[in-house]
């Protein structure tokens, strides 16, 4: 079946700690995000692809980086100059008329 | 910079009552218009968009979205609501081609019986 594949969906972190979320799509979607969810604030755009080897900057980017080597692959790395990591990310890819979401992984700083 | 607002934070409704949940954009050119639902800790599904054409869209679920660009508004509705329509639900605003989408802040919906 093609979707969004978005592991671990439970991920705690120790304060000052990088960590990677996984990201991986079977669409063959060339565009890619990252958002951030938080209690009654939506979804935030933290970055985005649009093709392999690039990408940009969301709303929110400070304290996150993303890589892009291959199209079905989009981690996220939440690094430890991110202050208030402990949120709900939702990755996302898309054709031109309509985007589907992963499940999500829950981070919590602990 | 485009954005989305949805005015009510939390609704509560019947089973089998009509529902509208509002949404209203603010965007220079004719705008990408989307309805999303999401269960608890899980992601988000498409119900419907808007590109162009009709400005009445339906969509999954017996959902549909009216248009109109002179209010900036593009309301949800159902006629009648059923115990597994509670879920948050996200109006959303893109530039074309889903370059990129700015969400609304979601409304929850409960549905009591």
């Amino acid at each position: 079946d093609g979707g969004i594949t978005q592991s671990p969906k439970y991920l705690f972190r120790k304060e000052g700690q990088n960590v990677t979320l996984s990201c991986e799509q079977n669409l063959n979607h060339d565009a890619m995000y990252w958002y951030r969810q938080d209690p009654g604030q939506g979804l935030r755009l933290i970055y985005y692809s649009q093709i392999v080897n690039d990408f940009q900057k969301g709303d929110i980017a400070e304290g996150y980086s993303v890589s892009r080597e291959k199209k079905e692959s989009f981690p996220l790395t939440v690094t430890s100059a991110q202050k208030n990591p402990t949120a709900f990310y939702l990755c996302a890819s898309s054709s031109r008329v309509e985007a589907f979401f992963g499940q999500g992984t829950r981070l919590t700083v602990v | 910079a485009q954005s989305v607002t949805q005015p009510d934070i939390h609704i509560t409704v019947s089973e089998g009552a009509s529902l509208e949940l509002r949404c209203n954009y603010s965007y220079g050119a004719t705008p990408y218009l989307f309805w999303y639902v999401q269960s608890p800790g899980q992601g988000l599904q498409l119900l419907l968009k808007y590109f162009s054409g009709d400005t009445l869209v339906q969509g999954i679920k017996g959902f549909e979205a009216e248009f109109k660009r002179s209010q900036s508004s593009f309301n949800l509705r159902k006629p009648s609501v059923h115990w597994s329509d509670a879920a948050e639900y996200f109006c959303a605003v893109g530039s074309g081609g889903y370059q990129k989408v700015t969400f609304g802040t979601g409304t929850k919906l409960q549905v009591i019986p």
